[in-house]
């Protein structure tokens, strides 16, 4: 049963440029949340996807924006990148229904894309 | 104050010994408590998962939850080096599905052999 899988792994660009980093949840999950980890710090929350749909964002501006596909997988497209957009970014997948355990079912992330910005 | 603090450490134990890790939080709205762990250059992987108030224990891990307190603990028995790793407390309100986990900045342990 595969895990959460995110591409690329590694990333580098330059200020100004545009990036998208793809997601696919764990065989089973429908919701797809997205998370920013600088160095040192824990996964700050960017945006959830569920039904194709953004449900909820968290304190990150509008350059910040995301889709969701039938298939349930995910992307998260960044433009005008900074220098501070440099950090790990975490893709974390879960049931947004009710499932065998009941509602709300933990999240499960994958390994992340390292985002470096020169 | 952030939401949820803890102490970013480095911790460093010998083999063997107990290990307590611990969060504070502020917003009483939290009804859902985790604890992940982190390798260096891999995601989070979910260690515990409690709700509300009280304590679970698997394996070598006891999460505890003390509600009145906004504060929760991890205990790690028989520490072995292999638990090397940054360890991150998490937490929902999950009124719905839909609310967002706040992660605590994480605490960085050592087991020394």
């Amino acid at each position: 049963d595969a895990g959460v899988t995110q591409s690329p792994t590694h990333l580098i660009k330059t200020r100004g440029q545009q990036v998208t980093l793809r997601c696919s949840p764990k065989s089973g999950h429908d919701t797809v949340s997205w998370y920013q980890q600088a160095l040192g710090q824990g996964p700050q929350f960017i945006f959830q996807y569920y039904e194709e749909e953004e449900r909820q964002r968290g304190n990150f501006p509008d350059r910040f924006s995301g889709h969701q596909f039938p298939n349930y997988s995910s992307e998260l497209n960044v433009n005008a990148l900074l220098l501070g957009d440099s950090a790990l970014y975490l893709c974390a997948s879960s049931y947004g229904g009710v499932g065998v355990l009941g509602k709300n079912q933990p999240q499960h992330f994958g390994d992340g894309t390292r985002l470096s910005i020169l | 104050q952030k939401e949820v603090e803890q102490d970013p450490g480095p911790l460093s134990v010998p083999e063997g010994a107990i290990v307590s890790l611990n969060c504070t939080y502020s917003n009483s709205a939290f009804q859902y408590f985790m604890w992940y762990r982190q390798y260096s250059r891999k995601g989070p992987e979910l260690l515990m998962y409690t709700y509300s108030s009280g304590n679970k224990e698997d394996g070598r891990f006891t999460a505890q939850v003390d509600k009145s307190s906004k504060y929760i603990s991890l205990f790690i028995r028989d520490s072995q080096p292999s638990d090397s790793a940054t360890y991150l407390c998490a937490m929902s309100s999950r009124k719905t599905s839909y609310d967002k986990v706040i992660f605590g900045p994480g605490t960085s342990l050592s087991v020394i052999p």
